[in-house]
């Protein structure tokens, strides 16, 4: 059974930093590319970073680009997220989901995700 | 803002069928067929519906359908249930460096 659990989520303050993780299971994780996604309170789904598998494409949403710094350790079935100077809008659950393969599209569906880690940011 | 425009809510009975509509640019959608949905209850992982427009993962209901026409996708659920009752969202693969886009989630509510 695939199974991917966040953690790290945390209340910060404005500019400070946090490192969220994600550790997976159930699938050969090398395998995949993997993304993370974020919920800001009582909003939409917003994309914001794809690493591939063996971590030679990494994609940013342009809010977050120069901020935040996506990673995996395929020895540990893990992927993590290290987000700096954060602000008040990065507020949110921020979801690791898993991308199928597809032949020269890097990510156009995700078909697992985790239950998500709540970040908050505030002064 | 979201880049995909849904409804903020829809409605429906148990038992009759409801559309979802999603709507973005040619941009947006590009010359693919990567549309996706997921159901999401919060509180809980999002889960995929429907991919490539139109296609379902294993495991989904074919009460579930999507459809696209032009710069318009919809999924449409048949035979409401009360376990619909969740929030749903479309997304599309752009092919621009921010490689996806969200619609902003519509609401259903199973009367």
């Amino acid at each position: 059974e695939v199974q991917l659990v966040e953690s790290g989520g945390h209340f910060v303050q404005r500019g400070g930093s946090l490192r969220l993780s994600c550790a997976a299971s159930g699938f050969t994780f090398s395998s995949y590319s993997m993304n993370w996604v974020r919920q800001a309170p009582g909003k939409g789904l917003e994309w914001v970073s794809h690493i591939s598998g063996g971590s030679g494409t990494i994609y940013y949403a342009d809010s977050v680009r120069g901020r935040f710094t996506i990673s995996r350790d395929n020895a540990k079935n893990s992927v993590y997220l290290q987000m700096n100077s954060l602000r008040d809008e990065d507020t949110g659950v921020y979801y690791c989901t898993r991308v199928p393969p597809r032949p020269g599209i890097a990510a156009a569906e995700f078909d697992y995700w985790g239950q998500g880690t709540l970040v908050t940011v505030s002064s | 803002q979201s880049a995909l425009t849904q409804p903020a809510s829809v409605s429906g009975s148990p038992g009759q069928s409801i559309t979802i509509s999603c709507t973005g640019t040619s941009s947006d959608f590009g010359p693919y067929n990567l549309v996706s949905w997921y159901q999401h209850n919060p509180g809980k992982a999002p889960k995929l519906l429907i991919f490539e427009v139109s296609k379902r993962p294993s495991g989904v209901s074919y009460r579930f359908s999507g459809s696209k026409s032009g710069n318009t996708a919809s999924l449409t659920i048949t035979g409401l249930q009360a376990e619909d009752e969740a929030n749903y969202y479309c997304c599309s693969y752009t092919a621009r460096s921010s490689l996806v886009v969200f619609g902003g989630g519509t609401k259903l509510t199973v009367l």
